[in-house]
């Protein structure tokens, strides 16, 4: 079976904070890929990043980096410096590499940024 | 800058009656899918679509659910008799190519939504 654990339902932290948001997955797929989208209260998803199973270089844009370990099936987002603008709910989702449309989800970490 | 438009941004109707909820896909983009949220709760995968026809769909897509693409550039969801359990946000997405694959980047382009609600 295939599931998405985001364990934090809500996070606040004050303007500039560090916070990372965590993913844990589970997957039977040797091939597969991980996802992270942004919903701000506008509603929108937003993407923000894909990593594939076979590529376990961490990524940085910005004040967002991704930690991928496929050791302990968790793909966590930090954001640095957090701002205001960064509140919003965000999701980390999971597709086995033989689907082309089936995203699964987390239930999502709703974040508040205060100033 | 494209994006993916929805119509109605919310609609309300009767439990047993007939909903389509309509998108327009970015124009060059050959993948389209739907997805819904019930308030509160994570985003579930209904169903893909690409060159015409359903390339994959989940266990909540079953006969009361269809969806078209009439003409070329609309791409609809119709819920044939709704229930109470039918209301929620559905969003639609688009995507150049597929979710997975080494060349492309995977990213849907999510439109924002079309909240149903069932009475």
């Amino acid at each position: 079976a295939q599931k998405v654990t985001q364990a934090q339902t809500e996070i606040s932290v004050v303007e500039k904070e560090d916070v990372t948001l965590d993913c844990v997955y589970e997957t039977r797929d040797t091939t597969y890929y991980l996802f992270w989208y942004k919903q701000p209260p506008s509603g929108e998803l937003v993407f923000l990043i894909r990593r594939n199973s076979f590529d376990e270089q961490n990524e940085i844009s910005g004040r967002y980096s991704w930690n991928f370990q496929k050791s302990t099936s968790s793909f966590n987002f930090t954001i640095t410096a957090s701002q205001v603008v960064d509140s919003a709910v965000y999701f980390c989702a999971l597709n086995n590499g033989g689907s082309q449309g089936n995203l699964i989800f987390g239930k999502g970490t709703k974040l508040s940024v205060k100033p | 800058e494209p994006e993916v438009t929805q119509t109605p941004s919310h609609q309300v109707t009767q439990m047993g009656q007939e909903v389509i909820l309509r998108c327009v896909p970015i124009s060059n983009h050959l993948y389209f899918y739907w997805y819904r949220q019930i308030l509160g709760q994570k985003v579930e995968f209904l169903v893909s679509f690409y060159n015409n026809e359903i390339s994959e769909k989940s266990e909540i897509f079953d006969d009361q659910f269809s969806v078209e693409r009439p003409d070329g550039s609309n791409f609809t969801l119709k819920i044939r008799s709704t229930k109470l359990e039918d209301s929620a946000m559905y969003f639609c997405a688009s995507s150049p190519m597929g979710l997975a694959g080494r060349i492309n980047t995977g990213e849907l382009f999510f439109g924002e939504g079309s909240r149903l609600t069932v009475l």
